[in-house]
């Protein structure tokens, strides 16, 4: 069953880096979206893209953030100065219908410690 | 502000029972309402309503949406340890992001 996969895993870094996560959606999907899930509380709306460029962003993500689709399977995630507040497991998400109430599948997710 | 609020929080309970888990929103131009299993990492999804489906089952799990109280609920019957999870509600909004507002989840804890 095809699945949304994400790299790395875990990642740790320096406060201040540079981090980019990585993600495959689903072949066939045409919205792409992150959220994040601070330790012990909810999942939390980033952004949302399709079409190559954003659809929708929360507050959260501010200038430090960007999302790139580089080529026909990759979906980035960059955040460019890292602080402590960024520590939190990142989700990737598609779906397959444009503008309409389309499930949105979760990828495994990446763990950021930022020290 | 949108609101998405679950209950309870958490719940134990043991092999055989049934349980009903509670999902209740405030948000503007609502679209769909959909319920996640979250186990160790990414949820997982369970099923989608919406004013065209507001009851679906899919084996001991079922569940309807109440879009005059603004509420959902998710219902497990013969409950399996294996159903030891957090159920994540999810609403998600007619706008031009289709982003979804999650609860704070029901951690449902089933013992043998």
């Amino acid at each position: 069953e095809p699945e949304v996969t994400q790299t790395p895993s875990h990642q740790v870094t320096q406060m201040g880096q540079e981090v980019i996560l990585r993600c495959v959606p689903i072949s066939n999907h045409l919205y792409f979206y992150w959220y994040r899930q601070i330790l012990g509380q909810k999942v939390e709306f980033l952004v949302s893209f399709y079409n190559n460029e954003i659809s929708e962003k929360s507050e959260i993500f501010d200038d430090q953030f960007s999302v790139e689709r580089p080529d026909g399977s990759n979906f980035t995630l960059k955040i460019r100065s890292t602080k402590l507040e960024d520590s939190a497991m990142y989700f990737c998400a598609s779906s397959v219908l444009a503008g309409g109430p389309g499930e949105q599948f979760f990828g495994p997710g990446t763990r950021l410690t930022v020290l | 502000e949108d609101k998405v609020v679950q209950s309870p929080l958490s719940l134990v309970v043991h092999e055989g029972d049934t349980v009903t888990l509670n999902c209740s929103y405030e948000v503007t131009n609502f679209r769909s309402l959909l319920w996640y299993k979250q186990e160790k990492k990414a949820p997982t999804f369970l099923f989608m309503l919406t004013s065209s489906g507001i009851e679906k089952k899919s084996g001991r799990l079922s569940s309807i949406l109440d879009k005059k109280e603004l509420s959902s609920i998710l219902n497990i019957t013969a409950t399996q340890t294996g159903d030891s999870a957090i159920y994540l509600c999810a609403v998600g909004q007619k706008s031009s992001g289709d982003k979804l507002t999650f609860g704070t989840g029901t951690r449902l804890a089933v013992r043998p």
